[in-house]
């Protein structure tokens, strides 16, 4: 079945320094892969998606490619503010060959960004 | 628009006790998603609904849970009988459709617990 592996958090950095969050996926078909954030307290939300190889996603200075060969979709940002601070969570969506619909979600990476 | 709406946002009950969880997905979204949330097992899939119609509910842990969306703008989870171990965040989310590139728009969540 599908599934996404996302690096163990938290992830604590200071404030304006690189962000990377590894993720990686298996799929049985051509999935749409997705980021989402979720800030204490709320529902996810989409942050940036892509749907085919090589697409760029980005969103409010994150970005991440669509990489087929390395099966990956890493999140980056170039310099995280403290309102960056929730967890990410990587994802994708992916037909069976039987045609049910399947989300699937990564773990979540809690990320925490100091002043 | 008012997005996703869930009621109530928090819930403590007793073991044994029925819990209704209720979810209003956004005017014109086809499709609706319940996912539990614990720190032990990540985000999980319970159920999800295309149409008023449930298309898989293979995620939902025992017999004591059911859901129902007698409407295109309602939806229940429910829990009989509740038990500690159900204690966890509830989400609902909905989308457009069941097509692979779409997101999926989450409430603010249902935090549950159950004594």
């Amino acid at each position: 079945g599908d599934s996404v592996t996302q690096m163990e958090g938290p992830v604590t950095l200071s404030e304006e320094a690189f962000l990377t969050i590894n993720c990686t996926y298996t799929a049985t078909g051509y999935p749409s892969l997705f980021w989402y954030v979720q800030y204490p307290g709320e529902g996810l939300q989409l942050l940036l998606k892509a749907t085919k190889a090589d697409d760029k996603g980005s969103n409010k200075g994150f970005e991440a490619t669509y990489r087929k060969e390395t099966t990956s979709f890493h999140l980056e940002k170039g310099s995280v503010q403290v309102s960056d601070s929730a967890v990410y969570f990587c994802a994708l969506s992916d037909r069976e060959t039987g045609g049910s619909y399947i989300p699937t979600f990564g773990r979540g990476t809690s990320l925490i960004v100091h002043p | 628009d008012a997005g996703v709406i869930q009621s109530p946002r928090h819930e403590v009950t007793e073991m044994g006790q029925e819990v209704t969880l209720r979810c209003k997905p956004i005017s014109g979204h086809n499709s609706l998603f319940w996912y539990r949330q614990t720190m032990m097992r990540g985000l999980e899939l319970l159920i999800y609904f295309n149409n008023n119609v449930p298309i898989d509910d293979s995620g939902m842990p025992e017999d004591r849970f059911s859901a129902k969306m007698p409407n295109a703008s309602f939806s229940t989870l429910k829990i009989q009988p509740s038990e500690p171990r159900d204690s966890a965040v509830y989400f609902c989310a909905s989308s457009v459709g069941l097509a692979e590139d779409n997101e999926q728009f989450f409430g603010p969540g249902t935090r549950l617990t159950v004594l």
